[in-house]
């Protein structure tokens, strides 16, 4: 059973920039979230996807985008990249009206910025 | 808004020394609790949870209260490995809204290192 998957690994961008990061939910799971990680710190909810709409959103500029597709697979877009947009970004699923709230996390894309 | 407030850390402990890591929350509703652990490299695994008050999470030998009085879920192991070196983060998804659109809060985490 294929657990959360994401890509890149790592990413170096330049200030400015854009970028896109992707996600695959884990096998059987249909809602997939975005977290900011920054070095030292515990991860920020970015948005949530379910159905194809972004359902929720935490206190990040429009900058942030995402995309969910009819598979559940994910992208999560960032544009005129900031120095502090440098975190590790890590992508959770889980299963809508599950019950009580448990996401799985993939272990993350590393994006630097300079 | 909600928010979880965990014990500053780092933490060295011996090998098969008690641990316990404070963990506070604040919260509207009435959230679950979760405790995550995050290896170096890897990314957020899940280490129990409680969904309701007084409930006991227990995984690894590790185990947490839900305690909603002290507004607390306090993680404690009796005998920790140089294995159980990792950062630790707890974490509550706000239980007042509906269907699956619980976003997860964290604390900042706390590091963990077990010296043999």
């Amino acid at each position: 059973d294929a657990g959360v998957t994401q890509s890149p690994t790592h990413l170096i961008k330049t200030r400015g920039q854009q970028v896109t990061l992707r996600c695959s939910p884990k096998s059987g799971h249909d809602t997939v979230s975005w977290y900011q990680q920054a070095l030292g710190q515990g991860p920020q909810f970015i948005f949530q996807y379910y159905e194809e709409e972004e359902r929720q959103r935490g206190n990040f500029p429009d900058r942030f985008s995402g995309h969910q597709f009819p598979n559940y697979s994910s992208e999560l877009n960032v544009n005129a990249l900031l120095l502090g947009d440098s975190a590790l970004y890590l992508c959770a699923s889980s299963l809508w009206g599950s019950g009580y709230y448990e996401q799985y996390f993939g272990p993350g894309t590393r994006l630097t910025v300079t | 808004g909600d928010s979880v407030t965990q014990m500053e850390g780092p933490v060295t402990l011996s090998e098969e020394a008690f641990l316990t890591i404070n963990c506070t929350y604040t919260a509207t509703g009435y959230p679950s609790l979760f405790w995550y652990v995050q290896y170096p490299g890897e990314g957020l695994q899940l280490l129990l949870k409680a969904t309701k008050a007084d409930d006991k999470g227990s995984n690894k030998g590790f185990e947490a209260t839900y305690r909603k009085e002290t507004t607390s879920f306090h993680l404690e192991k009796g005998s920790v490995q140089v294995s159980d070196s990792a950062v630790y983060f707890c974490a509550l998804s706000d239980g007042n809204s509906g269907g699956s659109n619980y976003k997860l809060t964290f604390g900042k985490g706390t590091l963990l290192t077990v010296n043999p």
